[in-house]
């Protein structure tokens, strides 16, 4: 267990309206990013933190955001969530290990737009 | 960015070795080799980890020829627990790098 929690866990919601899915993490560990998962196309990154207010693009970022005014919470938010994001969203940190460090991922976040 | 190919799928019974390539043609020079593994309604889990040659720990082990195009993530007598997806995740882990996995192999294990 990394301390890596996930809110909401699941959250229906209807097109257009915001959404903002959490990830907190409990160790102040400086590496955090946020993953879709979609069937048939493994996850795919959105967006990553490297420091507090220090963040940037995934392969998948359009129509996210995403901040981080401290170390241990990363926010993802759905400006205006469309039926296209409908999907599990896990977010992970990096912890080190020697030279280089591991992956360890949230529960995730079931997010169903309507 | 170092992007991956994997086989889409694997079938094993139990009781086999069964062996995963995964092909990193554009690997950087400061990446490493990762491999996760997934069960249904989880987050991913980090199996096993290495930069060049042969790796092993008490569930993998990770080949990587010189050249580093390539690896191998070797499961020896798998189980019907092992059944799941696997990923290979090429990058500079603990740093600020983009980790991109790729579509993963699904292996299923059958008696």
């Amino acid at each position: 267990d990394a301390g890596i929690t996930q809110s909401p866990r699941h959250k229906v919601t209807e097109t257009g309206t915001p959404v903002t899915l959490r990830c907190h993490q409990t160790e102040n560990h400086r590496y955090m990013y946020w993953y879709r998962q979609d069937p048939g196309h493994g996850l795919r990154l959105i967006h990553y933190s490297y420091g507090v207010k220090d963040t940037d693009k995934g392969e998948v970022s359009d129509g996210y955001s995403v901040s981080r005014s401290k170390t241990e919470d990363f926010l993802l938010t759905l400006e205006s969530a469309t039926s296209s994001q409908t999907s599990v969203y896990f977010c992970a940190i990096s912890i080190p290990t020697g030279t280089t460090g591991e992956l360890f991922f949230g529960e995730g976040s079931r997010l169903t737009v309507l | 960015l170092a992007k991956t190919t994997q086989p889409i799928s694997m079938d094993s019974y139990e009781g086999q070795e069964v062996n995963i390539t995964c092909s990193h043609n554009n690997i950087a020079t400061n990446d490493y080799i990762t491999w996760y593994q997934q069960f249904p309604s989880q987050g991913p889990r980090f199996i096993i980890q290495g930069y060049k040659t042969k790796v092993t720990n008490e569930v993998a082990s990770l080949f990587i020829p010189a050249d580093r195009k390539s690896s191998t993530l070797s499961l020896p007598r798998v189980s019907l627990s092992d059944t799941a997806v696997y990923y290979c995740l090429v990058g500079g882990t603990g740093t600020a790098s983009k980790l991109t996995f790729g579509t993963g192999t699904r292996l299923q294990v059958t008696l």
